[in-house]
C-alpha cells in the first residue's frame, strides 16, 4: 500500500521562474489538497479537487498559481513567476473519508 | 470565522512522562471535527488522532488520547509515557465546513514544538 507521492522533494529556482510540482494522491481517494507551509506556521490550505473538479480554488495566494487533476488522478501544482515569498513546503494530502493523508512536501527555494 | 489557536511554541517532557500540548478553537457551526497532525524534521504530517464534534467520548489511540471539553472549546493532546521519537512539532486542526462536508480542508494551529529528554 503506498502512501501520497509528491515530486520533486526540494526545488531550487531562480526568481522570475515557473516551477511545477506533481502529487500521487492515494489510488482510491476521490479528494485531493493543496497546502503551503511556511517556517514557523501551520499548513495554510490552498485548493482541493473532489475527482477532476477543483471545488475551491478562492484561497489560491494569487493568479500566479494554478492547480489541476486532469482525470481524478494526479495533481499538479503550478506557480509562475516565482517569488522570494513563494519559499516554502508545498504539501499535498488525499482523503477517502474524515481523514487527510499528507505526502512528504515540496520544499522550494526561490533565489 | 473558525480558528485554531496553540498557546505553547515549545515544550519539554522527561522521557516516560506524560505531557499535554494545548489546543482551544473557535467556531459557530454546531458540526464540526478535530485532528492532532505529528511533523517531525523531515516534514510529512502524520495523523495522530481525531475527534468529532457529536462523540460522546474523548478520542484514544494507543499512547495519544484527546481531552476534550466542548464547553470550553478545547481540545488538548495528551501523550502518556512519552518516547525519544515523540520530538517533532505537533500541529491541532479543526475541519472547515466550506462546503466539504465531512471531508472539508483543514485549518492548522501555528503547532508546539516538543522536545523529550532522555
Amino acid at each position: 500500500d503506498t502512501g501520497v507521492s509528491q515530486d520533486p522533494r526540494h526545488k531550487i529556482t531562480k526568481r522570475g521562474q515557473n516551477v511545477t510540482f506533481r502529487c500521487d494522491p492515494i489510488s482510491e481517494h476521490n479528494r485531493l489538497y493543496w497546502y503551503r507551509q511556511t517556517l514557523g506556521q501551520g499548513p495554510e490550505f490552498l485548493t482541493y479537487f473532489q475527482n477532476e473538479a477543483q471545488l475551491e480554488k478562492s484561497r489560491l495566494l494569487s493568479d500566479r498559481f494554478s492547480a489541476e487533476r486532469p482525470k481524478g488522478s494526479f495533481s499538479t501544482l503550478e506557480i509562475q513567476r516565482t517569488e522570494q515569498g513563494d519559499s516554502a513546503m508545498y504539501l499535498c494530502a488525499s482523503s477517502q473519508t474524515t481523514q487527510q493523508f499528507f505526502g512528504p512536501g515540496t520544499r522550494l527555494t526561490v533565489l | 470565522a473558525q480558528k485554531i489557536t496553540q498557546t505553547q511554541p515549545g515544550m519539554f517532557v522527561q522521557e516516560k512522562e506524560a505531557v499535554t500540548l494545548d489546543c482551544t478553537y473557535d467556531t459557530s457551526d454546531p458540526s464540526y471535527g478535530l485532528f492532532w497532525y505529528k511533523q517531525p524534521s523531515s516534514g510529512e504530517m502524520i495523523f495522530l488522532i481525531y475527534q468529532g464534534s457529536y462523540d460522546q467520548q474523548n478520542a484514544t489511540e494507543g499512547r495519544y488520547s484527546l481531552n476534550f471539553q466542548k464547553a470550553r472549546k478545547s481540545a488538548n493532546l495528551v501523550i502518556s509515557a512519552s518516547q525519544l521519537g515523540d520530538s517533532a512539532m505537533y500541529f491541532c486542526a479543526m475541519r472547515e465546513n466550506l462546503n466539504g462536508g465531512s471531508q472539508g480542508n483543514l485549518i492548522f494551529g501555528k503547532g508546539t514544538k516538543l522536545s523529550v529528554k532522555p
